[in-house]
């Protein structure tokens, strides 16, 4: 496709349950974003993809956070034992490339909805 | 650490006003600057960005100029329409580490009326 494509657009879940958000990147693009929006608030950052390898997890909130980029294209973020306070937009994004003076415009998928009950 | 101030809203306008939507940042080096905005129903769009001092990033009748000297990147528009009605994300992106994750202020929502 043209842009960043995300999976469920909508997930709505009970606490406690697993959930998975998928993420298709922009062709071509090695580096990968997932950012969590909360409402009323700016996006904020979770981690960053350079092709296969998390290069920065700092963003996560704890250790029920995970995710994953085995073929350097398609992600999954993955959130154990989900708790009310993880309702949120999750946003991912790709550039084409990344590092210092060399960093692209990121572009945003349209997000998952996660809703916790 | 890095961080983005912009005005709170809601702001509320009538069709063909001028528009101002103020933004500060802090940072350490020389970052980018972005102005995101996200329409009803729909994803995150770059609207502009600047990339050093003094650059004008412009886009659909919309400016924002990088000052270095303010640390500020103000959004201006001289006519707004309904269709501007949307969330505007003043961003920067660092240029000091080996990646480039891009930190957000908290939003402005922006309405124009007919």
């Amino acid at each position: 496709g043209a842009g960043v494509s995300q999976t469920p657009s909508n997930k709505v879940t009970e606490k406690g349950k697993y959930v998975e958000l998928r993420c298709d990147p922009i062709s071509g693009h090695t580096a990968l974003y997932w950012y969590r929006q909360s409402l009323g608030q700016g996006p904020e950052f979770l981690i960053y993809f350079q092709g296969t390898g998390a290069a920065d997890d700092s963003g996560l909130p704890n250790d029920r956070f995970f995710a994953v980029r085995p073929e350097g294209s398609v992600s999954t973020l993955k959130i154990q034992r989900t708790e009310r306070g993880d309702s949120a937009v999750y946003l991912c994004a790709s550039s084409r490339t990344s590092g210092g003076l060399a960093a692209d415009t990121q572009y945003f998928g349209p997000g998952t909805r996660l809703t916790v009950l | 650490g890095d961080s983005v101030t912009q005005m709170e809203g809601p702001v509320t306008l009538s069709e063909e006003a001028f528009l101002t939507i103020n933004c500060t940042y802090t940072a350490t080096g020389y970052p980018s600057l972005f102005w995101y905005v996200q329409y009803p129903g729909e994803g995150l769009q770059l609207l502009l960005k600047a990339t050093k001092a003094d650059d004008k990033g412009s886009n659909k009748g919309f400016e924002a100029t990088y000052r270095k000297e303010t640390t500020s990147f103000h959004l201006e528009k001289g006519s707004v329409q309904v269709s501007d009605s949307a969330v505007y994300f003043c961003a920067l992106m660092g240029m000091k580490t080996s990646y480039d994750k891009v930190i957000f202020g908290p939003g402005t929502s922006l309405s124009v009326i007919p």
